[in-house]
């Protein structure tokens, strides 16, 4: 099985900040890595599939990168409603979540 | 609006079966994977399985392998998931979510449904 490994696990930042999450992958999954947001009591948003692409509607201050066995996941101006659970998902086999990285501000 | 509405949660004795239904509206939902997530409380996000658009295909988590089922009904709109001898750790809120395209990313979630595995 796939395990992914986020980090960190939980960050506290402040309004405007640039807030980086990583993913890193137990083995080679190219660009097959997508990231979504749960706010508490909500089902999960899609922010960012294949690794680097925007879903529609996403702000432009969210952005992903990275391929192999490292990602990264970017906020560049931290908003307060971008508090939340952010989880990276791999999908080269079958599918695995990392375990989350709860944001706070 | 494009829309999955989950049901069939409730409290159910370790052991016992339950059937989850995901209703689908607002797009074409032959035409699209479905997959089940689900979230034990104050955990993380867990897959359980995906069903391709047109039933053929089916895979599982290890976890639910041998107990959990998913199937479709494409005339009904209607996606399934059959739990049998449940275990109190599949306590969780169970999610249907639909797959985009080629890049098995969740776009589309339901509501979720609440599963409690008590005695």
């Amino acid at each position: 099985d796939i395990q992914l490994t986020q980090s960190p696990s939980s960050l506290s930042a402040s309004v405007g900040d640039r807030v980086t999450i990583t993913c890193q992958a137990s083995q080679d999954i190219s660009k097959y890595l997508n990231w979504y947001q749960q706010k508490p009591g909500k089902a999960p948003k899609l922010l960012i599939y294949d690794a680097s692409n925007l879903e529609t509607g996403v702000p432009s201050r969210f952005s992903g990168s990275g391929s192999g066995t490292h990602f990264s996941f970017t906020i560049t101006s931290l908003q307060p409603e971008d508090i939340g659970t952010y989880y990276c998902q791999q999908y080269d086999t079958l599918i695995t979540f990392g375990q989350g990285t709860r944001l706070e501000i | 609006q494009v829309q999955l509405v989950e049901s069939g949660g409730g409290v159910v004795q370790p052991g016992r079966s339950l059937r989850l239904s995901c209703a689908a509206s607002g797009f074409i939902f032959s035409n699209y994977g479905m997959h089940w997530v689900r979230q034990g409380p104050g955990k993380g996000l867990e897959w359980l399985a995906v069903i391709w658009y047109d039933g053929s295909k089916k895979y599982y988590a290890d976890s639910v392998q041998g107990r959990f089922s998913t199937s479709r009904d494409n005339s009904r709109n209607t996606l399934y998931l059959q739990m049998n001898r449940l275990r109190v750790e599949d306590t969780a809120v169970y999610y249907c979510a639909r797959r985009k395209g080629s890049a098995a990313a969740f776009d589309i979630w339901g509501q979720g449904t609440l599963v409690t595995v008590s005695s």
